[in-house]
């Protein structure tokens, strides 16, 4: 059965430490695999795309990166407006839905 | 502005009753989707729908139904036959072809009174 796996839960850090969120996943034929942002009460915000192994994209003080079984989310020197939740979910197979994992809690303290 | 439109956006139900939420999209997209999202769980797929008068069910699917009779519009009706329908709900709209992002409505959240 197709799964997906976030790291940690939860995660406080403090205004400028950066860190890496984690997503590993276990799918046939991965098409996909994209990023959101989650803030309380809201729908989720698109952040990226990755399609295969070694694609990286950025976008201002975030970096998602793409492995054969995970994907990393690395926040450099974030700040408090970063604080929500991030969702990874995973394409795979012949249909178009997506498969999410429970997300990572992040609370960045000034 | 294209978007996709939850409404209403909290909706309170009492036991026994059949409700439905409205979800519109005009970016003429051909798949949409509802989610369900309960605390520290992921989002789980409860219908899908590629294409106009189609739609397959999700994870889970059962005490919901949905219909497709218009390409922006993509209607989610919670029956009583649910029994445990407190949740957040969302909508969301995707273009049909190869691997590509999905784009949310903002929810609906759904509470039995």
């Amino acid at each position: 059965e197709d799964q997906v796996t976030q790291s940690p839960e939860a995660l406080r850090l403090q205004e400028g430490e950066s860190s890496s969120l984690n997503c590993s996943y276990t799918v046939s034929g991965l098409r996909g695999l994209f990023w959101y942002r989650q803030d309380p009460g809201k729908g989720p915000e698109f952040l990226f795309t990755l399609y295969s192994a070694g694609e990286e994209k950025e976008k201002e003080r975030l970096k998602a990166t793409l492995t054969k079984k995970e994907s990393f989310l690395h926040i450099t020197a974030p700040k408090p407006e970063d604080s929500a939740t991030y969702l990874c979910a995973v394409q795979a197979g012949r249909d178009n839905d997506m498969r999410f994992g429970a997300g990572t809690r992040l609370t960045v303290k000034p | 502005d294209g978007g996709i439109t939850q409404s209403p956006k909290y909706l309170f139900r009492k036991e026994g009753q059949n409700v439905t939420l409205s979800c519109e999209q005009n970016l003429n997209h051909d798949a949409m989707y509802w989610y369900r999202q309960d605390p520290g769980q992921g989002l789980r797929l409860i219908y899908y729908s590629q294409i106009v008068n189609d739609f397959q069910k999700g994870d889970i699917a059962e005490g919901y139904s949905v219909s497709r009779e218009k390409k922006e519009s993509f209607p989610l009706t919670v029956t009583s036959a649910q029994k445990n329908p407190t949740a957040f709900y969302l909508c969301a709209s995707s273009t049909k072809q190869g691997a590509v992002e999905a784009f949310f409505g903002q929810g609906t959240r759904l509470t039995v009174v």
